[in-house]
């Protein structure tokens, strides 16, 4: 069965960095892209990004450009998100997805990981 | 960028009766690629409907979406007890929505 596991929780302060992986299993992972999501304490979901795991393509939502980068290891078919410069208002719970799609963002998520705690305070 | 409203914010009903949700987006979206989400407290959002009409993989026929172009809409058509929780639209691959959540009256 589709599995998507993502590292554990994190406290970081601000300024620095993060890096959260997520080990996906039971299907062919280059056939597929990653995108990751984020939902701040009592609030909705904010798309982060894409990756392909086909090529390692990627697109950002534009307010992160600069501070986030996804990564893929095929070799053992996971994906990483780090995000640099860390504010209090990144704090929020870390989701990876399996978007439908290798070629494009432009797709929906069918499995999505547990989600990961970051939280930023110094 | 396409900017997703959702309705209502709170949706407060009875098991067995019938839930309608709106989502309306501020640009036609494309191809009808928009999905819908179910997300219960601590717990990781699971797909419902992709394509706008299309029930993913194990879910429910009570769930059903309809629209296209700047409109559309999730009924569920009897509640269960499970299907308390909060429900998300998405525009492919990025905007989501801020959310309708439906609870016990």
């Amino acid at each position: 069965q589709v599995q998507l596991v993502q590292s554990g929780a994190e406290v970081k302060k601000p300024g620095a960095s993060v890096k959260v992986s997520c080990k996906a299993s039971g299907y062919t992972f280059t056939s597929y892209g990653i995108s990751w999501v984020r939902q701040a304490p009592g609030q909705g979901l904010e798309w982060m990004g894409w990756i392909s795991a086909y090529n390692g393509n990627t697109n950002y939502a534009q307010k992160l450009q600069g501070r986030v980068t996804m990564t893929t290891d095929t070799s053992t078919s996971t994906a990483y998100m780090e995000l640099r410069s860390l504010r209090s208002d990144d704090t929020a719970v870390y989701y990876c997805a399996r978007s439908s799609n290798y070629r494009t963002w432009v797709s929906w998520f069918d499995y999505w990981g547990q989600g990961t705690l970051v939280t930023v305070s110094s | 960028e396409i900017v997703l409203t959702q309705s209502p914010g709170t949706l407060s009903l009875s098991p067995g009766e019938r839930a309608t949700l709106s989502c309306r987006a501020s640009q036609s979206v494309s191809s009808s690629y928009l999905a819908w989400y179910q997300q219960k407290p601590g717990q990781a959002p699971r797909l419902l409907i992709y394509g706008a009409s299309s029930r993913a993989t194990g879910i429910p026929d009570r769930f059903s979406g309809s629209g296209s172009g700047t409109d559309f809409t999730l009924t569920i058509s009897r509640l269960e007890p499970e299907d308390f929780a909060v429900y998300y639209c998405q525009q492919y691959g990025s905007t989501f929505g801020p959310g309708t959540k439906v609870d016990i009256k």
